[in-house]
């Protein structure tokens, strides 16, 4: 069993829509929790980072850190197509190196 | 924001050729820097960890002789590929954290292709 797992995918989803992407995990020694987002033929762009469980918000994306359930979200509101992309979850302990999700990728139609 | 830039972008050589991969930490010191190799429409695997100053740790099967990596200084680890063949070909994306355990920041990628 795979330490980290992602929602596979693929989504799409009209211009506007909310969309959540998912991630479960078994290691409770994680405890930063990443959001990467990754454009074809390009490397992973970080885009959120959290340490504990709760809410964490910028602009039209939140992220979500549930450790009870050791489950993670990443919600973006008002979908836009420069929004089409592969999300990858990414999880690290205290010794820096880090778990990836296989990713999700996203199509949001105009 | 920290930024990791990563060349070339794009290399294509004959079979047999070593390739030189270059990732640089413009902005901050990087005492780790990992190397990933990612096939199409597939999550990164990690290769191997390079530590400034000492010998890279590798994943389990990966071979030691055929991807050399040497991290000099504080901001610059290099991957060669030795004598490549197609079944190396693939992207390879760097990444360093600022500092010990906080998230990763990649290169672009090195899209390799081995004629």
């Amino acid at each position: 069993q795979k330490e980290v797992e992602q929602d596979p995918g693929p989504l799409s989803v009209p211009e506007g829509a909310i969309v959540s992407l998912n991630c479960t995990y078994s290691n409770s020694a994680f405890q930063y929790f990443m959001w990467y987002r990754q454009y074809s033929r390009k490397g992973p762009e970080l885009l959120m980072y959290t340490y504990s469980s709760g809410n964490k918000e910028d602009g039209r994306f939140t992220a979500q850190v549930d450790k009870s359930s050791k489950y993670i979200s990443l919600f973006i509101r008002d979908s836009q197509p420069s929004d089409s992309a592969t999300y990858l979850c990414a999880m690290n302990t205290n010794a820096g190196k880090s778990t990836f999700g296989d990713g999700t990728t996203l199509t949001v139609k105009p | 924001g920290a930024v990791v830039s990563q060349h070339p972008s794009w290399v294509i050589c004959k079979s047999g050729t070593s390739v030189k991969i270059e990732c640089r930490s413009l902005d901050f010191q990087a005492t780790t820097m990992f190397w990933y190799r990612q096939f199409p429409k597939q999550s990164l695997m990690l290769m191997a960890t390079s530590n400034e100053g000492s010998k890279a740790t590798y994943e389990q099967g990966v071979e030691k002789d055929k991807f050399l990596i040497n991290h000099a200084s504080l901001t610059l680890s290099t991957l060669t590929v030795t004598s490549a063949h197609p079944e190396d070909s693939s992207f390879y994306i760097c990444s360093a954290p600022v500092a010990g355990n906080q998230p990763q920041h990649f290169g672009d990628g090195t899209r390799l292709s081995i004629l």
